[in-house]
């Protein structure tokens, strides 16, 4: 499967705890984007990424949050002192911008849930 | 600031009915417009897109989208809906090379 990947699907923690996932974008895609889903809301977006330099970050994404892309492949997103409105759908994406439409492919998502 | 907006949350309807889902943005810059779905217990995927030329695009299973510049509108359609569509549905906006998404529609089809 050369799709998008996630890692874990699903994460369940305590309050207070920190927690890491991991996307493995489509090889040859050099953007990576990071976008956040809560029940009943569209994704939002967090921050993204070209090769390894993140070039924009959402104001939803507090000093709690981190991301990092250290090789230009696979990222992580890391949520230190979790929150229970931490918990939502982590949706990770990759795109190619040679391309004429730069089209975001989505992987499966990682759900958060913080007690 | 770019934004989205889709009505109607949640559309119920029978196998054979025509479906039509609203979509309006908000954005001061050139827009690109998709629709996505997402069928149950599967992640989000590109049905169609507009960047130019003819408003009326198509899509895969039979979707198509008309951008309507005047009515800030990107409305998606299927002339005839199959048990097969149950799914939800995100119209999206990328300006800043981010995706605005709306709420999306929920919806299901009954056999």
């Amino acid at each position: 499967d050369t799709g998008v990947s996630q890692d874990p699907r699903h994460k369940i923690t305590k309050r207070g705890q920190n927690v890491t996932f991991r996307c493995d974008p489509i090889s040859e895609h050099n953007r990576l984007y990071w976008y956040r889903q809560t029940l009943g809301q569209g994704p939002e977006f967090l921050t993204y990424f070209q090769n390894e330099a993140q070039l924009e970050k959402s104001r939803l994404l507090s000093d709690r949050f981190s991301a990092e892309r250290p090789k230009g492949s696979f990222s992580t997103l890391e949520i230190q002192r979790t929150e229970q409105g931490d918990s939502a759908m982590y949706l990770c994406a990759s795109s190619w911008d040679g391309s004429s439409y730069n089209e975001q492919f989505f992987g499966p998502g990682t759900r958060l849930t913080v007690l | 600031a770019q934004s989205v907006s889709q009505h109607n949350h949640h559309v119920i309807l029978s196998e054979a009915a025509s479906l039509e889902l609203g979509c309006n943005y908000s954005y001061g810059g050139t827009v690109n417009l998709f629709w996505y779905v997402q069928y149950p217990g599967q992640h989000l995927q590109l049905l169609l897109k507009y960047f130019s030329g003819d408003p009326l695009v198509k899509g895969i299973k039979g979707f198509e989208a008309e951008f309507i510049k005047s009515k800030f509108s990107f409305n998606l359609r299927k002339p005839s809906v199959q048990w097969s569509d149950t799914a939800e549905y995100f119209c999206a906006l990328r300006g800043n090379n981010r995706l605005a998404f709306g709420k999306g529609n929920q919806v299901v089809v009954i056999p």
